[in-house]
């Protein structure tokens, strides 16, 4: 079965930093593209970043290039989110999700977990 | 940047079928994705690669693509299906979901 928990939400100050952190179980993580999906309050679903199954290749929404950095870890199947310079409209909850081998859908999610960017 | 239009919402009498449509240029050449999110929860995929479902999503749900509109199709809707309904686009190098649609069972 697969399963995919974030952790590393919470509450934090405006210009301050936070990393979140996605441990999959029940596939082969290393062979599958992850992402980043964020949903503010209320609101509905926001793209933020990609990265390959090797790693070595990442992606990321205008709205957090430069701030955000997406990495994996294949032999501690934990997929990260380093986020910088957290703004006001950063608060939202995340999601890691697994893309589908062969094309950009996401076939499985996380519970999500909230950040909150306030002081 | 690409966009994909929602409308905000759709209602649909129990048992009878609800049309969602997501606009966008030329969607028709892409494949495009359908999540149904309910309260509280993480979305989940309902169809994929325009057409197909899922293992596990019942038959009720169907899906088209052609020209600048896709539709999500639920067929002989029921209370469970009530939820928020996102399309979504994608590239190597980017993803794009729609606006989103609340689907209202009475």
């Amino acid at each position: 079965e697969v399963q995919l928990l974030e952790s590393g939400g919470g509450l934090v100050q405006p210009g301050g930093s936070l990393r979140l952190s996605c441990v999959a179980s029940g596939f082969m993580f290393s062979s599958y593209a992850m992402n980043w999906v964020r949903q503010a309050p209320g609101k509905g679903l926001e793209w933020v970043s990609g990265i390959s199954g090797s790693g070595g290749r990442t992606y990321y929404a205008d709205s957090v290039q430069g701030r955000f950095t997406t990495s994996r870890d294949n032999s501690k199947n934990t997929l990260y989110l380093q986020m910088d310079s957290l703004r006001a409209e950063d608060t939202a909850v995340y999601y890691c999700a697994k893309r589908l081998m062969d094309d950009y859908g996401f076939d499985y999610w996380g519970q999500g977990t909230l950040v909150t960017v306030s002081s | 940047s690409y966009e994909l239009t929602q409308p905000l919402s759709v209602s649909v009498a129990l048992g009878q079928t609800a049309r969602i449509t997501c606009g966008g240029n030329n969607i028709g050449s892409k494949n495009v994705h359908w999540y149904q999110q309910k309260p509280g929860q993480a979305p989940v995929l309902v169809i994929y690669r325009d057409s197909n479902r899922p293992s596990g999503i019942p038959e009720r749900f169907s899906a088209s693509n052609s020209g600048n509109t896709a539709t999500l199709t639920i067929s002989r809707a029921q209370a469970a299906d009530e939820a928020d309904y996102y399309c979504q686009v994608g590239d190597i190098s980017t993803v794009v979901f729609g606006t989103g649609t609340k689907v209202t069972v009475l």
